[in-house]
């Protein structure tokens, strides 16, 4: 089992609707989650970190589910501009040391 | 504005031929990273330094090698570069006394191989 498993997609979603990721990590003893963005032939860069109480931002909303040992991203109103690769990412051993996601293809169409 | 710089963004080498990429910022972090990422794959941790400890995965080939001269820069020295080295190879930074330790990151070297 991976570390960090998400689905590659790609997830083709009309523009204005919603869409859902879901991540699963392996380490139980994990205890820092994030969703990072990643444009085409860029670099990743932090769209939200996942607080236990569950996070909104805009139009996002991060869960985090320990017993299952999930993490959700749901987008609302979805605009072209979504379009990227988004990357869930968890630590290791230490708060400094990152696992990531293969992360999940997001398309959105007009 | 405070940033993680690397250059050069692309860099053409030949089979074999020693190459370094370089990585500087100014966020004055204690950790630098060096990730090698390929198309539709995670990026893949190579080494981290901690100040001037110096982490190396496990599984990185004996090929890639680093410094951290200073704070600012570090460097990723591939000394005989082959085909499956070809790759983004991205350095991010951050400061690990903070809640939750957001990596910034640099925009890329684009590494081909020929």
């Amino acid at each position: 089992r991976k570390e960090v498993e998400q689905d590659p997609g790609p997830f083709n979603v009309p523009e204005g609707a919603t869409v859902a990721f879901n991540c699963t990590y392996s380490n139980s003893a994990s205890q820092s989650f994030f969703w990072y963005r990643q444009d085409c032939r860029k670099e990743p860069k932090l769209l939200m970190s996942v607080y236990s109480s569950g996070n909104e931002d805009g139009r996002f909303t991060a869960q985090l589910n320990r017993a299952s040992q999930y993490i959700s991203l749901l987008i609302r109103d979805s605009k072209l501009s979504d379009s990227a690769t988004y990357l869930c990412v968890v630590n290791k051993d230490s708060n400094y040391q990152l696992i990531w996601g293969a992360g999940t293809k997001l398309i959105i169409k007009p | 504005d405070a940033m993680v710089i690397q250059n050069p963004r692309y860099q053409v080498t030949q089979f074999g031929k020693p190459v370094t990429l370089s990585c500087s910022q100014t966020l004055n972090h204690n950790v630098m990273y060096w990730y090698q990422q390929k198309s539709s794959q995670a990026p893949k941790l190579l080494f981290h330094y901690y100040d001037k400890d110096f982490n190396n995965e496990a599984d990185t080939p004996d090929n890639f090698q680093s410094r951290r001269p200073n704070t600012s820069f570090c460097f990723l020295d591939i000394r005989s570069p082959g085909l499956g080295d070809a790759a983004m190879y991205l350095c991010a930074t951050t400061q690990p006394d903070r809640a939750h330790n957001e990596q910034f990151f640099g925009p890329g070297t684009r590494l081909t191989v020929l």
